[in-house]
């Protein structure tokens, strides 16, 4: 079965310097999450979207963006670096919820070394 | 947000089953509670859900007190393949982002 691809899986960046991670989630999952992991730390949520709409806003930093396009895949845009943005960044879609209770489908992550 | 509490560890045999508590005592009527689960160098994945009554699927039960504010996920036959951060979450429903907040880390030892 198809799964939620991210790219790139690793990147490395030079502090202030800027980054772009892409999700593709699922076929036909309309909604999709941004989650951050700093190393030994838990999923904290960043944002979401739905139908190419924020749906939810998390501890996002001013410092970054994002946003989701005509075909639902989504990029997550952050500028100025820091060291503390170092982590992994999940990105989960979900079908279209009425009323019901759908769960969320996690990609493997993309791992964000900034120096 | 309602906050769930669980133990930072548990450990199990192989084989043996495992209850994972999560007290939630804040928990409001429209709250599910969700179970996830990390396995080690991979992204979360949904385990279980339910509202009030319990529920069975194929990876594990989810036992949820009558006045919910405590339920139990239950693995039935721990491998080593559960060796994972289970994390119990409460939401108003999927469609919204999931508050992880300090899971279980589980050993399962041969």
């Amino acid at each position: 079965a198809a799964g939620v691809i991210q790219s790139p899986r690793h990147l490395i960046k030079e502090k202030r310097e800027t980054a772009t991670l892409k999700c593709y989630p699922i076929p036909r999952h309309d909604t999709v999450y941004w989650y951050q992991q700093g190393p030994g730390q838990d999923p904290q949520f960043l944002i979401s979207f739905y139908e190419k709409m924020q749906s939810d806003k998390g501890s996002i930093p001013d410092r970054f963006s994002a946003q989701q396009f005509s075909d639902y895949h989504s990029e997550l845009n952050m500028s100025s670096l820091e060291l503390g943005d170092s982590a992994l960044y999940f990105c989960a879609s979900s079908l279209p919820t009425s009323g019901g209770v759908n769960e969320q489908f996690f990609g493997p992550g993309t791992r964000l070394t900034v120096l | 947000d309602a906050k769930t509490t669980q133990p930072n560890s548990m450990e199990s045999n192989e084989e043996e089953p495992v209850h994972l508590p999560c007290n939630h005592s804040t928990i409001s009527g429209t709250d599910y509670i969700h179970w996830y689960r990390q396995l080690p160098s991979q992204g979360p994945e949904y385990v279980i859900h339910g509202l009030t009554s319990n529920v069975n699927n194929r990876m594990a039960s989810l036992a949820i007190a009558e006045d919910r504010k405590s339920s139990t996920l239950i693995l039935h036959r721990a491998t080593l393949r559960d060796a994972a951060v289970y994390y119990c979450i409460l939401s108003v429903n999927s469609g919204y982002a999931l508050n992880f907040g300090k899971g279980t880390s589980l050993l399962v030892t041969p």
